[in-house]
């Protein structure tokens, strides 16, 4: 069974540029999960979806950054612009379904470097 | 600021010791769990104790979870190289709300 799929794994950009990540989760997993993770921090929920929805959103800071899920598949995370202290790796998890009881299958992540 | 926190923050020890993590909480939780993370790799699930449960043992892994202090432990026995690694533990309030401390970076040292 493949695992969570993200690309890409490294992205240096200058400031105020648009950057984008694609994540694509674990076959019939239904949840999704966008980290961030700063160096020597565990990782912070950014947004999660079930299926299609996105049923917590409120760590995301919705000026710069959005997210979408369109067929309750892969999903799209998007800075636009980028700022300096965005820099960070940016992990993107799934689980079978939303439950308190299951574990979380997390991708290698995307390391941004903004310049 | 983070629900969990992780005690020692950096632990090295020789291989074939024992490693002993923290993890301190601040609510009430379902669950706890504990992830590893290699370095540039994303977090592997290692295991979960319910909130009812006070010991759990998986391989060279024991957890043990206490309530009534908010705190839970990690034992790995018997350590190896390929342990080194983060270890950061995620308390579990409800379905799809899991909060991750800031980790303990363990070193075995061959």
């Amino acid at each position: 069974e493949a695992g969570v799929v993200q690309s890409p794994r490294y992205k240096i950009i200058e400031k105020k540029q648009p950057v984008a990540f694609w994540c694509n989760p674990i076959s019939g997993h239904n949840t999704l999960y966008w980290y961030l993770q700063n160096l020597g921090q565990g990782p912070e929920l950014l947004i999660r979806y079930e299926n299609e929805e996105a049923v917590d959103d409120s760590q995301l800071p919705k000026d710069r950054f959005s997210a979408e899920r369109l067929k309750g598949v892969d999903s799209t995370l998007k800075i636009q612009p980028a700022e300096l202290g965005d820099s960070a790796v940016y992990l993107c998890a799934s689980s079978k379904r939303v439950s308190s009881y299951n574990e979380q299958f997390f991708g290698p992540g995307t390391r941004l470097t903004v310049l | 600021s983070q629900q969990g926190e992780e005690d020692p923050q950096a632990l090295s020890i020789q291989e074939g010791e024992n490693a002993t993590m923290n993890c301190s909480y601040k609510t009430s939780i379902n669950n706890l769990q504990w992830y590893r993370q290699n370095s540039g790799r994303g977090l592997v699930h290692l295991i979960l104790i319910r909130s009812n449960e006070r010991e759990k043992h998986s391989g060279r892994l024991r957890v043990t979870l206490d309530t009534s202090k908010k705190s839970s432990s990690l034992l790995i026995t018997a350590s190896r190289a390929a342990d080194t690694a983060s270890y950061f533990c995620a308390t579990v309030i409800h379905a799809g709300k899991s909060t991750f401390g800031d980790g303990t970076t363990l070193t075995v040292k061959p």
